[in-house]
């Protein structure tokens, strides 16, 4: 069974420019989390989809991060102006359907750097 | 609101040694489900365990073990006989009962060096 796939692995912007990541789920999982993992912390959650709706983004910084799940599959995540305090590596998880206590399936992450 | 306290920031131990990893959490709710993830340097986080809050049963998976205890909020990992690939940082989460997946809440992590 593939897991799950990141790309791109590692990004290296300038501030105030704009980025985008791509998620593809394990086949079959119904929801998709994103995290914000900064150095020497756990990860943060930042939204997380049911199919190609959106149950929990109270942790998204709305001004400049936005998401999307079209077709209930594969996810986007951008970042549109970066800052500095955005460095860090951004997780895609996803796990089945169902009531809480299912295990999440995390994907390599990808390194952004913000200069 | 949820928390997770890992205290040990990080921990050197030589092999073959056991070593214990701490987890505290604060959570309001009777439902819940606690986790330990481990992140090696690859950066993929690895589920380890997941209990929920009504089974306080500790469990043991080979060198792995887990002890539960609601009375402190804890649930502290140890790894017996440790091994150079046991290094890596540790990760405990909390989640409430949702309908939908977990809403994870990761403690801030553990390095665990295991020197040859």
């Amino acid at each position: 069974e593939a897991g799950v796939a990141q790309s791109p692995r590692y990004k290296i912007i300038e501030k105030r420019q704009s980025v985008a990541f791509w998620c593809n789920p394990i086949s079959g999982h119904a929801t998709l989390y994103w995290y914000q993992q900064i150095l020497g912390q756990g990860p943060k959650l930042l939204i997380q989809f049911q199919n190609n709706g959106v149950v929990d983004d109270s942790q998204l910084p709305k001004d400049r991060f936005s998401a999307e799940r079209l077709k209930g599959v594969d996810s986007t995540l951008k970042i549109q102006p970066a800052k500095l305090e955005d460095s860090a590596v951004y997780l895609c998880a996803s796990s089945l359907v169902g009531q809480g206590g299912g295990e999440q399936y995390f994907g390599p992450g990808t390194r952004l750097t913000v200069t | 609101a949820q928390k997770v306290t890992q205290a040990q920031t990080e921990i050197s131990v030589v092999e073959k040694e056991d070593v214990t990893l701490d987890c505290v959490y604060e959570t309001r709710d009777t439902t819940y489900y606690l986790f330990w993830y481990k992140q090696p340097p690859s950066g993929e986080l690895v589920f380890l365990i997941r209990r929920n809050s009504f089974d306080e049963q500790n469990e043991i998976s080979g060198r792995y073990s887990w002890n539960f205890q609601k009375s402190t909020s804890s649930f502290n990992f140890t790894i017996t006989a440790s091994q150079v690939v046991d290094s890596a940082v540790y990760f405990c989460a909390l989640s409430e009962a949702m309908e939908y997946g977990n809403k994870l809440v990761f403690g801030a992590g553990t390095i665990l060096r295991v020197k040859s």
